[in-house]
């Protein structure tokens, strides 16, 4: 079964820093990855989708790895903004079904 | 959030009530799916469609029923609500799920719609 877990489930750090959200899952028989912001009381906004065939993709200050063979992800932000403060979330598409396995996220302050 | 919407967003009905949650869509994508969203156990997907009378269950389909009858609408109806149904369900919908196009697999979720059943 697939497990998906973000670690810290809590961050906090100034504005400015650089910073990288991590997400591991237990099969690497995915077919893609993505990454979610969630505002509170609010839905999900897709940031980055990895296919499974690629390493990374990159949006703006976003940048986001992902390593198959290691089960492993990670969000990268570059002079984080107090906007950013929100959860993050990463899901993994499992190949041969329609689902998400969602981690649990991180939740991300950055104080100005 | 642009081309997908929920209705009711919030709802508090009784212990045995029908509910009836609507989601809609302008973007004619194909794959439509509602998820619930608790804290604990984070987002789970109850039911997904594939195409206009295509649905199948997903992990915590129990207790929940849906249909799509246009390509626009997905409806999830609770026959009986219960409490452990109280929560913030979130519709979603994607163009491919299998596509060699990254975008098309991109899902866009609505704003959710928080349901408590007392």
């Amino acid at each position: 079964k697939q497990e998906v877990t973000q670690i810290p489930a809590a961050l906090s750090v100034p504005e400015g820093e650089n910073l990288v959200l991590n997400c591991s899952f237990t099969d690497s028989a995915i077919y893609n990855l993505q990454w979610f912001r969630q505002d509170p009381g609010k839905g999900l906004t897709s940031l980055l989708l990895i296919q499974s065939s690629q390493r990374e993709q990159t949006s703006g200050r976003l940048n986001a790895s992902l390593d198959k063979s290691s089960g492993r992800s990670t969000l990268y932000i570059a002079a984080s903004q107090p906007g950013d403060s929100a959860t993050y979330l990463c899901a993994v598409k499992i190949q041969g079904a329609q689902k998400l396995v969602f981690g649990q996220g991180t939740r991300l302050t950055i104080n100005p | 959030d642009a081309g997908i919407t929920q209705s009711p967003r919030h709802k508090v009905t009784e212990t045995g009530t029908p509910v009836t949650l609507r989601c809609h869509q302008t973007e004619n994508h194909r794959y439509m799916y509602w998820y619930r969203q608790d804290p604990g156990h984070g987002l789970r997907l109850i039911h997904y469609s594939y195409g206009v009378k295509d649905t199948d269950k997903g992990e915590v389909s129990d207790g929940y029923s849906v249909s799509r009858s246009k390509t626009e609408d997905f409806l999830l109806t609770l026959e009986s609500a219960t409490s452990s149904q109280t929560s913030v369900y979130f519709c979603a919908i994607s163009e491919s799920a299998d596509s060699v196009s990254s975008g098309a697999n991109v899902l866009t979720f609505g704003a959710g719609s928080r349901l408590t059943v007392l």
